[in-house]
């Protein structure tokens, strides 16, 4: 069974360009996480998806970054225009949902460097 | 979510058992106790998760003493494999809320 997948694994721009990360989270998995880890820390979360619906965006800095999440499956998050301080990586993962939600699954991050 | 401590960093000998401490002195009632390692460039990996009672799967064993307020997860026979950073979160049980980590423990595995 495939994993959660997400490209690009890195990426290098440099600052006030846009960029984009793409998730595809395991077949049949409702719920739709993106986390942000700075180097050294924990991840923290950004945004929770329960199919195409963000049930749970609080965390997300809504003057710059944005995801979608269209047709409840894979997820699109966007950082426009990024900033030095966007250096992090950035994390997808996906679970059942619901009663079943005790394991996320995570994707293997992709790590943006903003110059 | 209540807030764990764990120590920065602890070393095993390989092939030893490797215990981790969690203290989370504030956990309410419904909060059950996650456990969560990451390896080094790779997304975090779900271990083990319990409420009350012991439990043990094929990763390791987690022991939660009887008043809740902290936790040991067990690796019986630590490997380098085993070298990441550990991380102990309490949160409802069964809910798709998303995990608050903290930094965990830097687990090393000395050959």
């Amino acid at each position: 069974e495939a994993g959660v997948v997400q490209s690009p694994r890195y990426k290098i721009i440099e600052k006030k360009q846009p960029v984009a990360f793409w998730c595809n989270p395991i077949s049949g998995h409702n719920t739709l996480y993106w986390y942000l880890q700075n180097l050294g820390q924990g991840p923290e979360l950004l945004i929770r998806y329960e199919n195409e619906e963000a049930v749970d965006d609080s965390q997300l800095p809504k003057d710059r970054f944005s995801a979608e999440r269209l047709k409840g499956v894979d997820s699109t998050l966007k950082i426009q225009p990024a900033e030095l301080g966007d250096s992090a990586v950035y994390l997808c993962a996906s679970s059942l949902g619901g009663a079943n939600a005790n394991e996320q699954f995570f994707g293997p991050g992709t790590r943006l460097t903003v110059l | 979510d209540a807030k764990t401590t764990q120590p920065t960093s602890m070393d095993c000998a390989e092939g030893r058992a490797a215990n981790l401490p969690c203290n989370h002195s504030t956990i309410s009632g419904n909060e059950y106790v996650y456990w969560y390692r990451q390896i080094h460039s790779q997304g975090p990996q779900y271990i083990i998760h319990g409420l009350k009672n012991n439990e043990t799967n094929e990763m390791a064993s987690l022991i939660i003493t009887e008043d809740r307020k902290s936790s040991t997860l067990i690796l019986p026979h630590a490997t380098l494999r085993d070298t990441a950073v550990y991380y102990c979160i309490v949160k409802p049980g069964g809910g798709a809320d998303g995990l608050t980590f903290g930094k965990g423990t830097h687990l090393i595995i000395q050959p």
